[in-house]
């Protein structure tokens, strides 16, 4: 069985430009979590999307958005880049919330 | 909201047991993880714990969480050179509504 996958691997970026970045969860699972894990803050939850909605996001400004397609994959959108958004963005999914699989990641650097 | 400490770094010996450990605050925890993410790599899940769980075990893995301190164990045995990496615990509460929350993970170095 397929895992999460991520694109792309890596994304460089200048500030103030816009990143899109994909997830496809396994098969069967309809939530996906994102998560950005940047260097000396861990791992900090940004957005989680079921079934088609948006349904809860962490602390982060709204820049940060993004979407889930009837297929259940997501994109995250990050608007107008900043250098601190430079980090590893993880993308996880679940059928029932109590186990999310991960995948490889986007290493997403601005500069 | 939940938050959970773990220590940075861990040496072992290989061959020798690790025992990784963690606190958290939010006793409304549902479920308790262990992820393991290697260099340049997302996180695998590990293993996790239901909240109304003492123990689990699953191969070289045990997991021990003590309720009343709010304390959360990892125990590998036998530990490989393949085990490097860094261990994350991680808890979920409201019920996974406000994803999960991870300790800064624990850099497990082996030693030959």
């Amino acid at each position: 069985e397929a895992g999460v996958t991520q694109s792309p691997t890596h994304l460089i970026k200048t500030r103030g430009q816009q990143a899109t970045l994909r997830c496809s969860p396994i098969s069967g699972h309809t939530s996906v979590y994102w998560y950005q894990q940047a260097l000396g803050l861990g791992l900090q939850f940004l957005l989680w999307y079921d079934e088609g909605e948006e349904r809860n996001r962490g602390n982060f400004p709204p820049r940060f958005s993004g979407r889930q397609f009837p297929n259940y994959s997501s994109e995250l959108n990050v608007n107008a880049l900043e250098l601190e958004d430079s980090a590893l963005y993880l993308c996880a999914s679940s059928f029932y919330t109590n186990e999310q699989y991960f995948g490889p990641g986007t290493r997403l650097t601005v500069t | 909201g939940e938050d959970v400490e773990q220590s940075l770094f861990l040496s072992v010996r290989e061959g020798d047991s690790s025992v990784i450990n963690c606190t958290y605050t939010d006793s409304s925890s549902t479920y308790l993880y262990w992820y393991k993410q290697e260099p340049g790599a997302g996180l695998q899940l590990l293993t996790y714990i239901f909240s109304n769980m003492d123990m689990k075990q699953d191969q070289r893995l045990t997991v021990l969480l003590n309720k009343k301190d709010k304390h959360l164990s990892l125990r590998i045995a036998d530990t490989q050179t393949g085990d490097s990496a860094i261990y994350f615990c991680a808890g979920a509460s409201g019920g996974g509504a406000d994803g999960l929350t991870f300790g800064k993970g624990t850099h497990l170095i082996i030693q030959p």
